[in-house]
């Protein structure tokens, strides 16, 4: 069956610390990716997205995401969080085969001044 | 930026009361999900309309979820009789056309809590 793993639930920082965020997907065929964000109290906004071209996409806010094929990866960078940063952020896919659009479990992040 | 809306943001109803959603989405989005957010867990599609008609209610609990979006603009969610098991987040999104290649836009949410 197709899933979306994302194996940080929780994650604890503090300001000017560096993330990263791992989300994993089931199938091999052709996806596309997104990375979505929901600050507290807030709907989901969108962080990024990959449809083709080069792997490595830069968002908003100085998030960026790598699409590494060979290894069914899609995770989300920050080389320095802030603390307006906290948030959940969920990896989504399409997978083309079915047309539907899988969410993670989500990723709850903290930052702290 | 154009956005989805959604109503009521909060809703406390009886278990077996009915309740009911809307959506209006970003206007000239063909394409309109209702998702459901149970806490701590990723959003799960419950139904998906291309105008008005429904290409996927899968994941619809069709005992008592209702969907509907006559017009092929706003969309009503219901749900007849409530349980304790469908408290959770609703939210509606909607985007241009079909998943491939198009972004999907979310609203605010609709926070269901069942007693």
């Amino acid at each position: 069956a197709q899933s979306v793993s994302q194996h940080n639930h929780h994650v604890i920082l503090s300001e000017a610390a560096s993330l990263e965020l791992g989300c994993n997907y089931s199938y091999g065929g052709t996806v596309n990716l997104f990375w979505y964000v929901q600050y507290p109290g807030q709907h989901l906004q969108l962080l990024l997205k990959y449809f083709s071209g080069d792997p490595l996409v830069k968002g908003i806010k100085g998030f960026e995401a790598e699409f590494i094929k060979s290894k069914f990866s899609f995770n989300l960078r920050k080389p320095s969080v802030q603390w307006s940063d906290t948030a959940e952020y969920f990896c989504a896919v399409n997978f083309y085969n079915t047309d539907k659009l899988i969410f993670g479990t989500g990723t709850r992040l903290q930052v702290f001044p | 930026e154009a956005e989805v809306a959604q109503s009521p943001r909060y809703k406390i109803t009886e278990k077996s009361q009915a309740v009911a959603f809307w959506c209006d989405p970003i206007s000239g989005h063909a394409t309109l999900y209702w998702y459901r957010q149970i806490l701590g867990q990723g959003p799960e599609l419950l139904v998906q309309f291309q105008d008005e008609s429904v290409v996927d209610d899968s994941q619809l609990p069709k005992d008592r979820f209702s969907a509907e979006r006559l017009k092929g603009v706003d969309s009503t969610l219901k749900i007849q009789p409530a349980e304790l098991g469908d408290s959770a987040m609703y939210l509606c999104a909607s985007s241009q056309d079909s998943y491939s290649g198009n972004t999907i836009y979310f609203g605010e949410g609709s926070w269901l809590t069942v007693v």
